[in-house]
């Protein structure tokens, strides 16, 4: 199974500036058709997950553009522009080849 | 409005077996594969499976492999996802979801 690996475990961020989360995978998630099946997932507390980028850099209608994805390969960044009280909560990154793992998780939360 | 509707908590034996329902609404059921995903108290999130809503194919997570069967019932549009043999360590919540569509979550607890 491809092992999934981020950093870092916890973030605290002062409201109106930039966070980063990194994502390894231990093997390419390019697929033979093209696409790299990289996902960005937020659960906030006691919500379920939500997912808000797909095939590394695409956003979900109604994701707000300040998180943006990038990455290619084995790894791969989640940037938040801007950091705002709602985006508290622990982010995943999710790949999407059989079978389908997720990383640890990072907790986000504000200072 | 887009959303999956899940069946509510249980409280289960070990050994016993339980069932949970996901209800499609709003979009084309047959149309997207539904994928089940657990979280155990405080932890992080576990793939178990998917179900392709349009043929019944699944694909299951290796761990699960002959404990879990996923089904749906097109005529009503819902998914089911079916553990058997439960553990005390398969209490978790169940989700199902339709990429970023995810329902509200299954709490299962497996308790003597």
């Amino acid at each position: 199974d491809i092992v999934m690996t981020q950093t870092p475990l916890s973030l605290s961020v002062t409201p109106g500036q930039p966070a980063s989360i990194s994502c390894k995978s231990s093997e390419s998630l390019l697929h033979s058709d093209g696409k790299t099946y990289l996902y960005w997932c937020l659960q906030k507390p006691g919500q379920s997950p939500q997912v808000l980028i797909y095939e590394v850099s695409s956003r979900f209608s109604g994701v707000p553009d300040r998180f943006s994805g990038s990455g290619s390969g084995t790894n791969f960044t989640l940037k938040i522009s801007r950091v705002e009280a709602e985006d508290v909560g622990i982010y995943y990154c999710m790949q999407g080849i059989y079978p389908l793992t997720f990383g640890g998780g990072t907790k986000v939360e504000i200072k | 409005q887009i959303q999956l509707v899940q069946s509510g908590a249980e409280v289960k034996k070990p050994g016993a077996s339980v069932k949970v329902s996901c209800k499609a609404s709003g979009y084309t059921f047959t149309s997207y594969a539904i994928s089940w995903v657990r979280q155990a108290p405080g932890q992080g999130l576990e793939w178990m499976g998917w179900i392709n809503t349009y043929n019944g194919n699944t694909k299951y997570a290796q761990k699960l492999q002959g404990r879990v069967t996923m089904s749906t019932d097109t005529s009503t549009d819902t998914a089911y996802m079916e553990l058997r043999s439960l553990r005390s360590d398969d209490t978790a919540v169940y989700y199902c979801a339709r990429i970023n569509v995810w329902g509200q979550g299954t709490l299962v607890t497996v308790s003597s």
